[in-house]
This record gives C-alpha cells, sequence and structure tokens, in this order.
C-alpha cells in the first residue's frame, strides 16, 4: 500500500479556501485516492475520491495532477464546522481490502 | 444509504470483565467488515479483518485470544473484549464494505460512529 504524507496541521479562519495537500509517491496505476474526515469522537466519514484530474462533489474537490504523486483537497469557504481531522488514503480500486490511516492533518476553523 | 451502526456507543467496565461491541450494516450487505482501534490524538489502526462466515485475520501484533470477532451474517460483526485492562480503553471503530460494490471502482468503506471504552 502506498504512503501517504500530509501535514500535521493547518489553522485557517471562516470562509477562506482551505487546501490539504498529501505526497503518495508510490502510488500504484490502479490506487484511487481518498480523504476522509474525522471528528471527535465519530468515526471517519467520506469525502471524495477520484483517480486523475479533476473531482468535485458538494462538499469538496480533489485536484490530482499528470504524475499522480499528490493530491490536495480543496474545501471552498470552510466554517467552524469544519474543524476536524482529515485523512488520506490510496487504495486499489475494486480489491482493495485494508485502509492504512495516517496521521491526517487537524484542520482547525477559526472566526 | 450506506449506513453503519455500532452498539453500545460508550462502555464502562471493570478490569477483568468482557465487552461485545455491536457493529451492522443497516441499508446494505457487507461481507467483509474491520475492527479499527483509535487511541487519543492518534490515527486509526486496524486491528482485524472480519469476514462473514470465516475466521477473522488479525493485524499483526493484535492478540486473537483478547479481541474476539464473530462475524455471523451479512450485517453484523461483533467484538468481544475479553479480560479488559484499563490499557484497553480506546475508541472502537468498525467499518464495513458493501457487497455489491465490490466490482466498481469506488471501493468505499462506511465506517460507524464508534464505541468508546473505558476499562476502571
Amino acid at each position: 500500500l502506498a504512503k501517504t504524507t500530509q501535514p500535521i496541521s493547518m489553522d485557517s479562519y471562516e470562509g477562506q479556501e482551505v487546501n490539504i495537500t498529501c505526497s503518495h509517491n508510490n502510488i500504484a496505476t490502479n490506487d484511487y485516492i481518498t480523504w476522509y474526515q474525522q471528528f471527535p469522537s465519530q468515526g471517519p466519514r467520506f469525502i471524495i475520491q477520484g483517480y486523475k484530474t479533476k473531482v468535485t462533489n458538494e462538499v469538496a474537490s480533489l485536484f490530482i495532477p499528470a504524475d499522480r504523486k499528490s493530491s490536495t483537497l480543496s474545501l471552498p469557504r470552510v466554517s467552524l464546522s469544519d474543524t476536524a481531522v482529515y485523512y488520506c488514503l490510496v487504495m486499489p480500486a475494486g480489491g482493495g481490502n485494508k485502509l492504512t490511516f495516517g496521521t491526517g492533518t487537524q484542520l482547525k476553523v477559526e472566526l | 444509504g450506506a449506513v453503519v451502526s455500532q452498539h453500545p456507543s460508550w462502555v464502562i467496565c471493570k478490569s477483568g470483565t468482557s465487552v461485545k461491541i455491536e457493529c451492522r450494516s443497516l441499508d446494505f450487505q457487507a461481507t467483509t467488515m474491520f475492527w479499527y482501534r483509535q487511541f487519543p490524538k492518534q490515527s486509526l489502526m486496524l486491528m482485524a479483518t472480519s469476514n462473514e462466515g470465516s475466521k477473522a485475520t488479525y493485524e499483526q501484533g493484535v492478540e486473537k485470544d483478547k479481541f474476539l470477532i464473530n462475524h455471523a451474517s451479512l450485517t453484523l460483526s461483533t467484538l468481544t473484549v475479553t479480560s479488559a485492562h484499563p490499557e484497553d480503553s480506546s475508541f472502537y471503530i468498525c467499518s464495513a464494505r458493501d457487497f455489491l460494490l465490490l466490482a466498481t471502482s469506488t471501493d468505499t468503506q462506511y465506517f460507524g460512529p464508534g464505541t468508546r471504552l473505558t476499562v476502571l
């Protein structure tokens, strides 16, 4: 499984756009990139998944460059409720079993 | 859709007792469920993979005789912490994969809300 590296923490203010970058230099051809969000004392929640270029949903956007060695989760106009830990994971398509969670990024949003 | 529940949400027990935690997929069938443990300020650590109708696969360092896993149906897996001790106090989280999505590219796992175990 490809190892991921992301910043330990980030601070932002309400209304700003937050970009969290994840490095996954050893990503395999059939790997997808998935981001989860976790609030204290809750299970992780799926945010977005992508393979290449850009993926957007109602919550976030995911940017993946051509070499796929990194990815950026973009949260538009964050609010206090976006304060959470964000995990970047790399997993094979269709058959990936184990999820290896890295340290994650603690995002703190202030007024 | 894709809801996973856990029961109880929190439990406090005395040292030496056993505690059972249930994980249910409410609106889908899950041939595979996973159990994680998370200590304060740390990331999730996979403990074991639970397969319906077969023995669980434990990660290295996880005692299978202490953490008993049963996956008797496509919607229920249980984790029993036997002879619990204070060091077993943690946040236990289960996840499940949708059986019908096994062949798709979006291999998403759905997580339960977690169970806070405190052993006195």
